[in-house]
């Protein structure tokens, strides 16, 4: 089973539209959560932490919930500039790492249309 | 500015060659991290240092090489015994000492490597 499950999409909305990503973990020992944005053919980049009790950025918000092994980012009234792939990116304990190590998953991409 | 560098942008090789990428960081990280990453697939770990002249084996490491004699750099050498090296690889860094298990990766700018 893999690290990191997410839906690939591609989600296709309008600008204005509010859409949602999920994305759900196998390792309960994993310790932090983030969801980072790649743009085509660029690198990743942090968009957010997500922390226990749910956060929120303008308007992105991540929840997680580690009863179920779950992660999601909200965006809401999307913009044309919000196009790019989302990764759910894991860190949790490894034997060689004092820091753990990530696992990302595979992205959802997403496409604003105007 | 500080940040991450990663040379050259583009790579071409000849099959059976061995070819180095370069990763270089000003950000006073301690670790450093090579992922590879191909289409529709999520990212890989290479290779990673927590300190200089140390370095761990990530998933897919057969077929590459690193070394860190320099905090601030962390060369990737592609071998010829790498089966598929055509791929995007991604350079990171993170500071272990503020990040713990918090673990933030900052990335560089990639290097698409493409085997003929």
């Amino acid at each position: 089973r893999k690290e990191v499950e997410q839906d690939p999409g591609p989600f296709n909305v309008p600008e204005g539209a509010t859409v949602a990503f999920n994305c759900t973990y196998s390792n309960s020992a994993s310790q932090s959560f983030f969801w980072y944005r790649q743009d085509c053919r660029k690198e990743p980049k942090l968009l957010m932490s997500v922390y226990s009790s749910g956060n929120e950025d303008g308007r992105f918000t991540a929840q997680l919930n580690r009863a179920s092994q779950y992660i999601s980012l909200l965006i809401r009234d999307s913009k044309l500039s919000d196009s790019a792939t989302y990764l759910c990116v894991v860190n949790r304990p490894d034997r060689g790492s004092t820091l753990g190590r990530l696992y990302f998953g595979r992205g959802t991409q997403l496409t604003v249309w105007p | 500015d500080g940040g991450i560098t990663q040379s050259p942008k583009y790579l071409f090789r000849k099959e059976g060659q061995n070819v180095t990428l370069s990763c270089e960081q000003n950000l006073n990280h301690d670790a450093m991290y090579w992922y590879r990453q191909d289409p529709g697939q999520g990212l890989r770990l290479i290779y990673y240092s927590q300190i200089v002249n140390d370095f761990q084996k990530g998933d897919i490491a057969e077929g590459y090489s690193v070394s860190r004699e320099k905090k601030e750099s962390f060369p990737l050498t592609v071998t010829s015994a790498q089966k598929n090296p055509t791929a995007f690889y991604l350079c990171a860094s993170s500071n272990s000492r503020t990040s713990g298990l918090y673990n933030e990766q900052f990335f560089g700018p990639g290097t698409r490597l493409t085997v003929l």
